[in-house]
């Protein structure tokens, strides 16, 4: 499985935009690219997800370059509720049940400060 | 549609008490998971299910155990509680679509505190 690295944390402000970084240099040719956001005493929900090139849905867009070897959420205009842990994933989950082979690491907690 | 809903929310053990956490979900998912997240790390699988009737191990499977025998419901039973076993748990389901059909649904947790 294809390890990721992204910062600790991020710090902010209301207004910005802001831009988390994961790498995954040893990314197989069947893995997608899955971002899921965590708010203090929730369970994680599902932001964005990709395989190439750009996605971008109302929430988020992602950003992946042609050697897949990293890639970048950008939230638009945070506000004090983006506030939260911000976890990028990477495994084939093209087939189902796959998930469980996802590791979930440290993610990024991301302050938006007002 | 209510999602993942599980229950108890907040629970107090006594060390070697035993207790199930209930996991139920509407969404007709396959896959349905059990994750356990310590003080400011990530998530760690437990159990897991790909269908009615067929539970495997996760990575950290030790004092717990799982049945699944209706789709929508999969509780997870802590035997001879521990103080290790503090910590908040976290049901989860998916599908079996491709891509963006297999995201991740969670419950909003259940923190056991074992004392």
């Amino acid at each position: 499985l294809a390890k990721t690295t992204q910062p600790i944390s991020m710090d902010s402000y209301e207004g910005q935009e802001v831009n988390i970084t994961c790498s995954h240099n040893n990314i197989a040719t069947n893995d997608y690219i899955t971002w899921y956001q965590q708010f203090p005493s929730q369970g994680p929900r599902f932001i964005i997800q990709g395989y190439k090139t750009k996605v971008t849905n109302e929430v988020a867009s992602l950003f992946i370059p042609a050697d897949r070897k990293s890639s970048t959420l950008s939230l638009p205009r945070v506000s004090l509720s983006d506030t939260a842990v911000y976890y990028c994933l990477v495994g084939d989950i093209e087939i189902g049940g796959n998930n469980r082979k996802l590791i979930w690491g440290l993610g990024t907690s991301l302050a938006v400060n007002p | 549609n209510a999602g993942v809903t599980q229950t108890p929310k907040f629970r107090i053990l006594k060390i070697g008490q035993s207790m199930t956490l209930q996991c139920t979900q509407d969404m007709n998912h396959n896959y349905m998971y059990w994750y356990r997240q310590d003080p400011g790390m990530g998530l760690k699988l437990i159990y897991y299910s790909v269908g009615a009737g067929i539970t495997d191990k996760g990575e950290v499977p030790n004092g717990y155990n799982v049945s699944r025998s209706t789709t929508e419901d999969f509780p997870l039973r802590l035997e001879l509680a521990a103080p290790s076993q503090t910590s908040v748990y976290f049901c989860a389901s998916s599908g079996i679509g491709q891509g963006t059909g297999n995201t991740i649904y969670f419950g909003e947790g259940s923190w056991l505190t074992v004392v």
